[in-house]
């Protein structure tokens, strides 16, 4: 089982619709969950952080975590072209390890 | 500028030469990472500094891969006897240990070919 597992996609949206992007992570111990975009042939940006169970918003951007599921997602409302992009789930266990998915690539249709 | 900031931004090389890239963290966090990305994959956890001290390398980790940071600020990473199979793009990001999060902020990536 992978540690941080995301689904490769694409997953494609139209215009101005809500995209979720979800990531599992296996570590129970996790305690900071952070995700990032990455335009292809770029570094990865930060988008946000999130750390307690619950929502975090910030813009178009929602952060959700659940830690009895183990369970990390984005959502991204009002989608637009320029949206289109990998998404990376990273989970860290401390300061030392942080684990990345291999990213989920948005699409979103005009 | 005071993001992070890599050195070089290309670099191609033949097999079995060796390469130094350098990596310039944004000048108040005292954590600086690598990583290594190829085409389709996350980034990979290549080695860790707190300051000048190198905390964690990868099992995966080659000895024929070797990083510095002398002075707790720039990093160097060198992989010696280049192979194909080190093609990819390698990531530096820096952090602080301020907050509750250690939230990366990654450099531009220098992206290596070895022919």
């Amino acid at each position: 089982q992978k540690e941080v597992e995301q689904n490769s996609g694409p997953l494609s949206v139209p215009e101005g619709a809500i995209a979720s992007l979800n990531c599992t992570y296996s570590d129970r111990g996790s305690q900071s969950f952070f995700w990032y975009r990455q335009y292809s042939g770029k570094s990865p940006e930060l988008i946000m952080f999130i750390y307690s169970n619950g929502d975090k918003e910030d813009g178009r951007f929602t952060a959700q975590l659940n830690k009895a599921s183990q369970y990390v997602s984005l959502l991204i409302r009002d989608s637009q072209p320029s949206d289109s992009a990998t998404y990376l789930c990273s989970v860290s266990g401390g300061y030392q390890k942080v684990t990345f998915g291999t990213g989920t690539k948005l699409q979103v249709i005009p | 500028d005071t993001g992070v900031s890599q050195d070089p931004r290309h670099k191609i090389t033949k097999r079995g030469q060796n390469v130094t890239f350098r990596c310039d963290p944004i000048s108040e966090h005292n954590r600086l990472y690598w990583y290594r990305q190829t085409l389709g994959q996350g980034p990979e956890f290549l080695t860790y500094f707190q300051n000048e001290a190198q905390l964690e390398k990868s099992r995966l980790l080659s000895d024929r891969f070797s990083a510095e940071r002398p002075k707790g600020s720039f990093s160097t990473l060198e992989i010696q006897r280049t192979e194909q199979g080190d093609s990819a793009m390698y990531l530096c990001a820096s952090s602080s240990n301020r907050g509750l999060a250690d939230t990366q902020y990654f450099g531009p990536g220098t992206r290596l070919t070895v022919l």
